[in-house]
């Protein structure tokens, strides 16, 4: 068990600009999330996959983002045309499918968007 | 939207001391979780309760839940340093296991 990880970390980027972010979930989980945190918040719901299809999407979700896991594995997050408002911590986080501790996320260290 | 509201929004205490949290929540529950979360180390899962469940306890760890009142409480006993972190409780309605965060209390532990 490897934990998530999320790349890059960090990402300076100019308002107008699009932004992809990868996340490698633990390898035996088939379930993804991504939240978003801003300073001072708690992290905020946007999407969820079990395997690859996409399950729910938040409100917070506009149709400038999208998000993937095409073979059930990694994940995606792009942004277009970004925003300042979209300046956050982006975090993603893998469970399992089922059994005693389904419904504990593991969460990755995160990617730390900032939009000049 | 954040459905748990902490309280109080931040807290400091002595090494030694219990630091006792609360979350109040909205809307029927499943499942009640807290997160831990430091510059170290991230998001980290700390407990679990479940809506039929009334307490929990966990090494210095213990929860309650009062579904009636729609509140939770988390007690950390004997504090150290190292609880130093921002700690979140988070509810599920169960079905997909959508979790919706809180917005958190800063606990700070002086050594």
């Amino acid at each position: 068990d490897t934990g998530v990880s999320q790349d890059p970390r960090h990402k300076i980027t100019k308002r107008g600009q699009n932004v992809t972010f990868r996340c490698d979930p633990i390898s035996e989980h088939n379930r993804l999330y991504w939240y978003r945190q801003t300073l001072g918040q708690g992290p905020e719901f946007l999407t969820y996959f079990q395997n690859e299809a996409q399950l729910e999407k938040s409100r917070l979700l506009s149709d400038r983002f999208s998000a993937e896991r095409p073979k059930g594995s990694f994940s995606t997050l792009e942004i277009q045309r970004t925003e300042q408002g979209d300046s956050a911590m982006y975090l993603c986080a893998s469970s399992r499918a089922g059994g005693e501790r389904a419904y504990e996320q593991y969460f990755g260290p995160g990617t730390r968007l900032t939009v000049t | 939207s954040q459905q748990g509201e902490e309280d109080p929004q931040a807290l400091s205490i002595q090494e030694g001391e219990n630091a006792t949290m609360n979350c109040s929540y909205k809307t029927s529950i499943n499942n009640l979780q807290w997160y831990r979360q430091n510059s170290g180390r991230g998001l980290v899962h700390l407990i679990l309760i479940r809506s039929n469940e009334r307490e929990k306890h966990s090494g210095r760890l213990r929860v309650t839940l009062d579904t009636s009142k729609k509140s939770s409480s988390l007690l950390i006993t004997a504090s150290r340093a190292a609880d130093t972190a921002s700690y979140f409780c988070a509810t599920d309605a169960g079905g997909y296991q959508k979790v919706t965060f809180g917005i958190g209390t800063k606990l700070q532990v002086i050594p």
